[in-house]
């Protein structure tokens, strides 16, 4: 069973809010990644992470940040919500090439 | 770059029915390749996955995939469909030949009718 965990699973929240996503797995996989999901289901990679000290841009432009201090810690922030920001996000790791990527549940956040 | 294609938005098929949903890959070599299931409120579940070994895959919930280097295709099926398929299915694609990061297909949504 994957070990992969996100929180607040629900979140709304005003405008202009810090918010913080947080994304923890207990497995030990050095890749982590962070996707943003439209209501019409696609899935865009916003940020990615190799390993400690490692955090990279993905493919959607995004005004969100990341960090990986901790290998099993990788944290999404926003600085100040927006309505547009309103969407799902799913956090996932990999341990490597070849391997599947395990998903938590993921946060569903509504700014308003 | 390589990306997957997924066929069809909405699959609509009626319980005890053939399952197909259709995936093709652009890459310059043969990749990794996944299928994934997500249901409401839920993040996404691997179902099967296909890295160079038999071509023929065998998953979860009694789904299976075929690779095929000629059609680059990897068509997700199920023999009998159940009610509690329906959900929104992920086609994915990784290195080697490009990135090893994950990237996913637009998704399919299977609609089971009694």
């Amino acid at each position: 069973e994957a070990d992969i965990y996100q929180t607040p699973r629900y979140l709304v929240i005003g405008t202009g809010k810090k918010i913080t996503l947080e994304c923890s797995q207990t497995m030990g996989h050095d890749k982590m990644y962070w996707y943003q999901q439209d209501p019409g289901m696609e899935l865009h990679l916003i940020h990615y992470s190799y390993g400690v000290n490692s955090t990279e841009k993905g493919d959607l432009s995004s005004e969100s940040t990341v960090s990986r201090i901790r290998t099993e810690h990788f944290p999404l922030t926003l600085e100040s919500a927006r309505p547009s920001h309103t969407s799902q996000y799913l956090c996932a790791s990999s341990s490597g090439g070849g391997t599947e990527a395990f998903f938590g549940q993921g946060t569903r956040l509504t700014v308003v | 770059a390589q990306s997957v294609t997924q066929l069809g938005s909405h699959v609509s098929v009626s319980e005890g029915a053939l399952v197909l949903l259709r995936c093709n890959y652009s890459s310059s070599v043969p990749p990794y390749l996944f299928w994934y299931v997500q249901y409401p409120n839920q993040g996404l579940q691997l179902l099967l996955k296909y890295t160079s070994a038999a071509t023929l895959v065998k998953g979860i919930n009694g789904f299976e995939a075929e690779f095929k280097k000629s059609e680059t295709s990897f068509h997700l099926t199920k023999p009998s469909a159940h009610m509690s398929d329906a959900a929104e299915y992920f086609c994915a694609v990784s290195g080697p030949g490009g990135s090893y990061i994950p990237t996913f297909g637009r998704g399919t949504s299977l609609i089971v009718h009694p």
